[in-house]
Protein backbone atom coordinates (compact mmCIF):
# COMPACT_ATOMS: atom_id res chain seq x y z
CA UNK A 1 0.00 0.00 0.00
CA UNK A 2 1.42 3.36 -0.79
CA UNK A 3 1.43 6.04 1.87
CA UNK A 4 -0.72 8.58 -0.36
CA UNK A 5 -2.93 7.38 -2.76
CA UNK A 6 -5.21 9.66 -5.14
CA UNK A 7 -7.51 8.81 -8.24
CA UNK A 8 -5.35 9.77 -11.55
CA UNK A 9 -8.40 10.82 -12.97
CA UNK A 10 -9.04 12.52 -15.10
CA UNK A 11 -12.18 13.93 -13.26
CA UNK A 12 -14.22 16.20 -15.53
CA UNK A 13 -16.81 18.13 -14.19
CA UNK A 14 -18.74 20.85 -15.40
CA UNK A 15 -17.93 24.86 -15.55
CA UNK A 16 -20.08 25.87 -11.99
CA UNK A 17 -20.54 22.21 -10.83
CA UNK A 18 -18.69 21.19 -7.45
CA UNK A 19 -15.49 19.31 -8.02
CA UNK A 20 -14.22 16.31 -4.89
CA UNK A 21 -11.40 15.16 -5.15
CA UNK A 22 -9.95 12.53 -2.40
CA UNK A 23 -6.95 11.25 -1.18
CA UNK A 24 -6.00 8.31 2.10
CA UNK A 25 -3.15 8.08 3.57
CA UNK A 26 -1.74 4.95 5.40
CA UNK A 27 0.19 6.48 8.48
CA UNK A 28 -1.59 7.10 11.29
CA UNK A 29 1.06 9.16 12.53
CA UNK A 30 0.34 11.61 9.86
CA UNK A 31 0.09 15.13 11.23
CA UNK A 32 -0.70 17.48 8.79
CA UNK A 33 -2.53 17.68 5.07
CA UNK A 34 -1.52 19.75 2.31
CA UNK A 35 -2.90 20.41 -1.47
CA UNK A 36 -0.84 21.68 -4.26
CA UNK A 37 -1.98 22.48 -7.50
CA UNK A 38 -0.30 22.16 -10.56
CA UNK A 39 -0.61 23.37 -13.32
CA UNK A 40 0.80 21.33 -16.98
CA UNK A 41 4.64 22.33 -17.11
CA UNK A 42 4.74 24.35 -13.63
CA UNK A 43 5.59 23.73 -10.52
CA UNK A 44 3.11 22.83 -7.16
CA UNK A 45 1.06 25.78 -5.54
CA UNK A 46 0.08 25.42 -1.91
CA UNK A 47 -4.09 26.13 -1.79
CA UNK A 48 -4.70 24.44 1.31
CA UNK A 49 -3.84 22.50 4.40
CA UNK A 50 -5.75 21.69 7.53
CA UNK A 51 -4.21 19.10 10.44
CA UNK A 52 -7.28 18.80 12.80
CA UNK A 53 -10.57 16.32 11.82
CA UNK A 54 -13.84 18.58 10.00
CA UNK A 55 -13.51 21.11 7.57
CA UNK A 56 -11.02 24.27 6.29
CA UNK A 57 -12.85 26.39 3.51
CA UNK A 58 -11.27 29.29 2.39
CA UNK A 59 -13.19 30.97 -0.73
CA UNK A 60 -14.27 28.47 -3.13
CA UNK A 61 -12.14 25.47 -1.87
CA UNK A 62 -13.38 23.38 1.51
CA UNK A 63 -10.74 21.06 2.91
CA UNK A 64 -12.26 18.28 4.92
CA UNK A 65 -10.19 15.61 7.24
CA UNK A 66 -10.90 12.43 8.78
CA UNK A 67 -8.12 11.02 11.04
CA UNK A 68 -10.44 7.86 11.64
CA UNK A 69 -10.59 6.99 8.36
CA UNK A 70 -7.30 8.44 7.03
CA UNK A 71 -9.03 10.32 4.64
CA UNK A 72 -8.91 13.82 3.65
CA UNK A 73 -10.31 15.39 0.61
CA UNK A 74 -10.65 18.89 -0.99
CA UNK A 75 -14.02 20.34 -2.93
CA UNK A 76 -14.17 23.33 -5.25
CA UNK A 77 -17.28 24.91 -5.63
CA UNK A 78 -18.39 26.78 -8.23
CA UNK A 79 -15.52 25.03 -10.72
CA UNK A 80 -13.96 27.10 -13.17
CA UNK A 81 -11.78 26.00 -16.46
CA UNK A 82 -9.16 27.65 -15.00
CA UNK A 83 -9.18 25.07 -11.96
CA UNK A 84 -8.00 22.47 -14.35
CA UNK A 85 -5.08 21.41 -13.35
CA UNK A 86 -3.80 18.38 -11.57
CA UNK A 87 -4.26 18.56 -7.58
CA UNK A 88 -1.66 16.75 -5.56
CA UNK A 89 -2.36 15.64 -1.83
CA UNK A 90 0.62 15.58 0.70
CA UNK A 91 1.01 14.33 3.79
CA UNK A 92 3.71 15.62 6.93
CA UNK A 93 4.01 11.99 8.80
CA UNK A 94 5.63 12.45 12.15
CA UNK A 95 9.30 11.78 12.18
CA UNK A 96 9.96 12.28 8.78
CA UNK A 97 11.53 15.70 7.74
CA UNK A 98 9.50 15.64 4.42
CA UNK A 99 5.82 16.06 2.64
CA UNK A 100 4.80 12.60 1.24
CA UNK A 101 3.31 13.14 -2.49
CA UNK A 102 0.28 11.32 -3.97
CA UNK A 103 1.03 10.92 -7.70
CA UNK A 104 -2.47 13.74 -8.03
CA UNK A 105 -5.61 13.70 -9.85
CA UNK A 106 -6.04 15.54 -12.96
CA UNK A 107 -9.15 17.67 -13.38
CA UNK A 108 -10.98 18.68 -15.93
CA UNK A 109 -13.51 21.44 -16.27
CA UNK A 110 -14.86 22.12 -19.15
CA UNK A 111 -16.87 25.34 -20.39
CA UNK B 1 8.33 39.09 -1.49
CA UNK B 2 10.25 36.96 -4.38
CA UNK B 3 9.38 33.53 -4.56
CA UNK B 4 11.87 30.14 -4.49
CA UNK B 5 13.80 30.90 -7.80
CA UNK B 6 15.76 28.18 -9.35
CA UNK B 7 18.27 28.36 -12.44
CA UNK B 8 18.54 27.28 -14.81
CA UNK B 9 15.12 26.27 -16.10
CA UNK B 10 15.99 24.01 -18.18
CA UNK B 11 19.30 21.68 -18.98
CA UNK B 12 20.17 19.01 -21.57
CA UNK B 13 22.92 16.97 -20.83
CA UNK B 14 24.15 14.32 -22.13
CA UNK B 15 24.82 10.51 -20.78
CA UNK B 16 28.04 10.68 -17.96
CA UNK B 17 28.21 14.45 -17.96
CA UNK B 18 28.39 16.35 -14.56
CA UNK B 19 25.71 18.96 -14.04
CA UNK B 20 24.42 21.25 -11.19
CA UNK B 21 21.01 23.00 -10.44
CA UNK B 22 20.73 26.13 -8.23
CA UNK B 23 18.12 27.15 -5.71
CA UNK B 24 17.92 30.52 -3.87
CA UNK B 25 15.23 29.89 -1.43
CA UNK B 26 12.55 32.73 0.08
CA UNK B 27 14.51 35.49 2.31
CA UNK B 28 13.98 34.22 5.65
CA UNK B 29 13.59 30.88 4.97
CA UNK B 30 16.07 28.45 6.81
CA UNK B 31 14.81 24.88 5.65
CA UNK B 32 15.11 24.12 1.97
CA UNK B 33 14.37 20.74 0.25
CA UNK B 34 15.10 19.35 -3.25
CA UNK B 35 12.56 17.01 -4.69
CA UNK B 36 12.50 15.14 -8.08
CA UNK B 37 9.49 14.87 -10.08
CA UNK B 38 9.09 12.24 -13.22
CA UNK B 39 6.54 12.16 -15.48
CA UNK B 40 2.53 11.53 -13.95
CA UNK B 41 4.36 10.98 -10.58
CA UNK B 42 4.20 13.77 -7.59
CA UNK B 43 7.40 14.61 -6.24
CA UNK B 44 10.05 12.98 -4.67
CA UNK B 45 11.82 13.63 -1.87
CA UNK B 46 15.89 13.95 -2.35
CA UNK B 47 17.43 15.96 0.81
CA UNK B 48 16.74 18.41 3.30
CA UNK B 49 18.65 20.98 4.42
CA UNK B 50 17.93 22.86 7.93
CA UNK B 51 20.91 25.92 7.50
CA UNK B 52 23.57 25.08 6.31
CA UNK B 53 23.94 21.41 7.00
CA UNK B 54 22.21 18.17 5.40
CA UNK B 55 19.50 17.34 8.00
CA UNK B 56 17.97 14.42 5.95
CA UNK B 57 19.49 12.90 2.94
CA UNK B 58 17.84 9.37 3.06
CA UNK B 59 16.26 10.42 -0.23
CA UNK B 60 19.11 10.63 -2.63
CA UNK B 61 19.33 7.71 -5.17
CA UNK B 62 22.85 7.08 -4.87
CA UNK B 63 26.51 8.91 -4.64
CA UNK B 64 26.43 10.31 -7.98
CA UNK B 65 23.91 12.75 -6.32
CA UNK B 66 25.14 15.42 -3.63
CA UNK B 67 23.97 18.94 -2.40
CA UNK B 68 25.60 21.81 -0.57
CA UNK B 69 23.93 24.88 1.17
CA UNK B 70 27.52 26.40 2.19
CA UNK B 71 25.63 29.97 3.70
CA UNK B 72 22.33 28.52 4.75
CA UNK B 73 20.51 30.05 1.93
CA UNK B 74 21.46 29.50 -1.63
CA UNK B 75 21.81 25.66 -2.19
CA UNK B 76 23.37 23.47 -5.52
CA UNK B 77 22.19 20.03 -6.35
CA UNK B 78 25.30 18.24 -7.98
CA UNK B 79 24.67 14.79 -9.87
CA UNK B 80 28.13 13.46 -11.61
CA UNK B 81 27.95 10.95 -14.53
CA UNK B 82 24.23 11.47 -15.26
CA UNK B 83 22.48 8.76 -16.82
CA UNK B 84 19.40 9.38 -18.84
CA UNK B 85 16.89 7.63 -15.88
CA UNK B 86 17.85 10.93 -14.04
CA UNK B 87 15.90 13.04 -16.84
CA UNK B 88 13.14 14.54 -14.66
CA UNK B 89 11.77 18.09 -13.20
CA UNK B 90 14.10 19.17 -10.26
CA UNK B 91 11.93 21.45 -7.68
CA UNK B 92 13.17 23.21 -4.80
CA UNK B 93 10.88 24.42 -2.06
CA UNK B 94 11.84 25.99 1.02
CA UNK B 95 10.01 26.79 4.45
CA UNK B 96 9.94 29.12 7.14
CA UNK B 97 11.93 28.41 10.31
CA UNK B 98 9.21 27.62 13.08
CA UNK B 99 6.63 26.70 10.23
CA UNK B 100 4.13 24.93 12.76
CA UNK B 101 2.67 22.35 9.99
CA UNK B 102 5.32 21.97 7.20
CA UNK B 103 4.13 24.20 4.90
CA UNK B 104 6.47 24.45 1.92
CA UNK B 105 6.64 26.59 -1.29
CA UNK B 106 8.30 25.13 -4.31
CA UNK B 107 10.33 26.96 -7.42
CA UNK B 108 9.47 26.85 -11.06
CA UNK B 109 11.74 23.53 -10.95
CA UNK B 110 14.59 22.82 -13.59
CA UNK B 111 13.91 20.25 -16.40
CA UNK B 112 16.86 18.22 -16.68
CA UNK B 113 17.37 16.17 -20.31
CA UNK B 114 19.73 13.24 -20.11
CA UNK B 115 20.12 12.61 -23.44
Amino acid sequence: QKEVEQNSGPLSVPEGAIASLNCTYSDRGSQSFFWYRQYSGKSPELIMFIYSNGDKEDGRFTAQLNKASQYVSLLIRDSQPSDSATYLCAVYRSGYSTLTFGKGTMLLVSP
Amino acid sequence: GAGVSQTPSNKVTEKGKYVELRCDPISGHTALYWYRQSLGQGPEFLIYFQGTGAADDSGLPNDRFFAVRPEGSVSTLKIQRTERGDSAVYLCASRIKGAPYNEQFFGPGTRLTVL
